[in-house]
């Protein structure tokens, strides 16, 4: 059985300070996503990343994928106030559409 | 970019009664369509796969009985939470997949059951 762990589960941080999320994997696969919630919405897709050593950033958050280590990581610089959201990583294992299943999430404040 | 529609919002029911949520792609073929269950701070738990034409997949603990899922189209799915109880008040979220990969979520149901 897959199972996706992330850490940490809550984090607290300053505006302007980094800081980095962990997500780990129990079974070989080259596919992860990472998607941000809101309280009370739905998923907002970040990133998908595809193969080993997959790297993509946008804005603030640069996200990477070591398939080996079964390791991702998502990475916040300088973080704002707007960046106070979950983070959900998220894995599939086939070549065609999967199910995902989803780490435990990272709840991330943002503070003044 | 694809998109998935799911009607309604929010739902509020009395015990005993079903309600239904509708899932569609707008803007793709969705072959595979996912239901998922999210409880307050915690994380999405998959109920069911469903592939058009075809029995939907129930994922281990999930009554199939009361969540009724139905995949008529390659842009529509439905679940139906039949004689529901306010243990069934969650959020649930619809999500879809093409012949690509990928996975687009619709906005998401919040039901309560009073």
């Amino acid at each position: 059985e897959l199972k996706v762990e992330q850490n940490p589960l809550f984090l607290s941080m300053q505006e302007g300070k980094n800081y980095t999320i962990y997500c780990n994997y129990s079974t070989t696969s080259d596919r992860l996503y990472w998607y941000r919630q809101d309280p009370g919405k739905s998923l907002e897709s970040l990133f998908v990343l595809l193969s080993n050593g997959a790297v993509k950033q946008e804005g603030r958050l640069m996200a990477s994928l070591d398939t080996k280590a079964r390791l991702s990581t998502l990475h916040i610089t300088a973080a704002v106030h707007d960046l106070s959201a979950t983070y959900f990583c998220a894995v599939d294992l086939t070549g065609t559409a999967s199910k995902l299943t989803f780490g435990t999430g990272t709840r991330l404040q943002v503070t003044l | 970019g694809a998109v998935v529609s799911q009607h309604p919002s929010w739902v509020i029911c009395k015990s005993g009664t079903s309600v239904k949520i509708e899932c569609r792609s707008l803007d793709f073929q969705a072959t595979t369509m996912f239901w998922y269950r999210q409880f307050p701070k915690q994380s999405l738990m998959l109920m069911a796969t469903s592939n058009e034409g075809s029995k939907a997949t129930y994922e281990q603990g999930v009554e199939k009985d009361k969540f009724l899922i139905n995949h008529a189209s390659l842009t529509l799915s439905t679940l139906t939470v039949t004689s529901a109880h306010p243990e069934d008040s969650s959020f649930y979220i619809c999500s879809a997949s093409g012949r690509s990969y990928g996975y687009t979520f619709g906005s998401g149901t919040r039901l309560t059951v009073v």
